[in-house]
């Protein structure tokens, strides 16, 4: 399966402050990436579905201007969380592939 | 939408027992898959199934797709200590997966 890495693994960052979260596909020519939200001993839920070179869709419910998504290479795609408050705290991990998804190792973000 | 209901949310094992763990579609699906998640890591996909009825084996693992394709199980037997994690299964349609709630496996040696 496809190698993805995720950076940064852990974060933690004041109250309206922005973070920027990478996700890299290494072995695989990603034109979709797929991230992912779960809160402590929950489900994945998707977030959005981001697109090389086009915008990203987002799932019902999930702020666009709050989440700022970009994928500009095959490889990268990077998810903004902006203005992040408490209720941001999260564990967002990325996905690549069509059918079957192989995971990133997620990214711990806790707001204060 | 589409909804995928998992069954039980945790599940305590003796080491050595058999247990199942069951998802339900709200709609017919174009496959399924299991992925499996351990302890403070991320989702590794196990298997997946597309065909009606089918069975898949992975060692100790078995996997069921039902016939009307909007329910799958995952038996486990003999279970050892290296099987503890979340298990989750995922309903695939229009190339969108939607995961179960996701059964958490604890083991008692």
């Amino acid at each position: 399966g496809a190698v993805v890495s995720q950076h940064p693994s852990r974060v933690i960052c004041k109250s309206g402050t922005s973070v920027k979260i990478e996700c890299r596909s290494l072995d695989f020519q990603a034109t979709t990436m797929f991230w992912y939200r779960q809160f402590p001993k929950k489900s994945l839920m998707l977030m959005a579905t981001s697109n090389e070179g086009s915008k990203a869709t987002y799932e019902q419910g999930v702020e666009k201007d709050k989440f700022l998504i970009n994928h500009a290479s095959l490889t990268l795609s990077t998810l903004t969380v902006t203005s992040a408050h408490p209720e941001d705290s999260s564990f967002y991990i990325c996905s690549v592939g069509w059918e079957t998804q192989y995971f990133g190792p997620g990214t711990r973000l806790l707001v204060l | 939408g589409q909804q995928v209901m998992q069954i039980p949310q945790y599940q305590h094992v003796q080491e050595g027992e058999d247990f199942t763990t069951y998802c339900n579609s709200s709609t017919t699906l174009s496959n399924i898959q299991w992925y499996k998640q351990r302890p403070g890591g991320h989702p590794v996909f196990l298997i997946q199934l597309v065909k009606s009825g089918e069975v898949k084996k992975q060692k100790r693992l078995t996997f069921q797709f039902g016939e009307a394709k909007k329910n799958s199980s995952l038996h486990i037997t003999a279970t050892q200590t290296t099987d503890v994690g979340t298990y989750f299964c995922a309903g695939a349609n229009d190339y969108k997966l939607s995961f179960g709630a996701g059964t958490t496996v604890t083991v008692r040696a």
